[in-house]
């Protein structure tokens, strides 16, 4: 398993752009990048996954780097809603044994 | 977007009583998960399960755990008897197919052991 680092928080003001990122050396060419948040008083939801190069839906941006030891959660405009800990989680598709879940980054918007 | 449904949401329970824990999964899903997360801490892996069966468990996954989806609704998460150490947070998760797919959690079931 890959292990991943995260810085342990960030702040950031309503409206800004927050890029949270991820450090993941030794992911392996099975391996894919997911990230998950979690709001006080809830389980974790699913926000992007990626492999390479760059993924984006409606609600974030993931960018890889070339060498796939890099990823970055890019959260535009930011809202209180937004404030939770954020979770990188690296895995294959044939691993059994659950998500790990490491400590996260915790974010913090102020209005 | 889907959701996990999780009964009780809370529970106080003396130490040596049996608690169950109740998921009702996203309806076409196949996995089920259970996870724990003692205040504070991170997310743990319990245990996993499949048509029918547990297929992996953590170390977490003492013996007087146990995972059933009895009727084919509800995915339980029993512990019989509870211990201090129990008390916590616990998540369950749903997902179509195996742990690659996307997860979605329950809002939890707080369990307090006294």
């Amino acid at each position: 398993l890959a292990k991943t680092t995260q810085p342990p928080s960030m702040e950031a003001y309503e409206g800004q752009e927050v890029n949270v990122s991820c450090s993941h050396t030794n992911i392996a060419t099975s391996e894919y990048i997911y990230w998950y948040r979690q709001v006080p008083h809830q389980g974790p939801q699913f926000i992007i996954q990626g492999y390479k190069d760059y993924v984006v839906n409606e609600v974030a941006s993931l960018f890889i780097s070339a060498d796939r030891k890099l990823s970055t959660l890019s959260l535009p405009w930011v809202s209180l809603r937004d404030a939770a800990v954020y979770y990188c989680i690296v895995t294959d598709h044939n691993y059994a044994q659950g998500l790990t879940f490491g400590l996260g980054t915790r974010v913090s918007v102020f209005p | 977007g889907p959701k996990v449904l999780q009964i009780p949401s809370h529970q106080i329970i003396d130490m040596g009583q049996m608690v169950t824990l109740n998921c009702d999964p996203v309806s076409n899903h196949l996995y089920f998960y259970w996870y724990k997360q003692i205040l504070g801490q991170q997310m743990e892996f319990l245990v996993n399960f499949y048509n029918g069966k547990v297929m992996e468990k953590s170390k977490l996954f003492k013996d007087q755990f146990s995972v059933e989806r009895p009727d084919g609704s509800y995915f339980t998460l029993k512990i019989q008897p509870t211990a201090l150490e129990d008390s916590a947070v616990y998540f369950c998760a749903s997902s179509f197919w195996g742990t690659g797919n996307t997860l979605y959690f329950g809002e939890g079931s707080r369990l307090i052991v006294v």
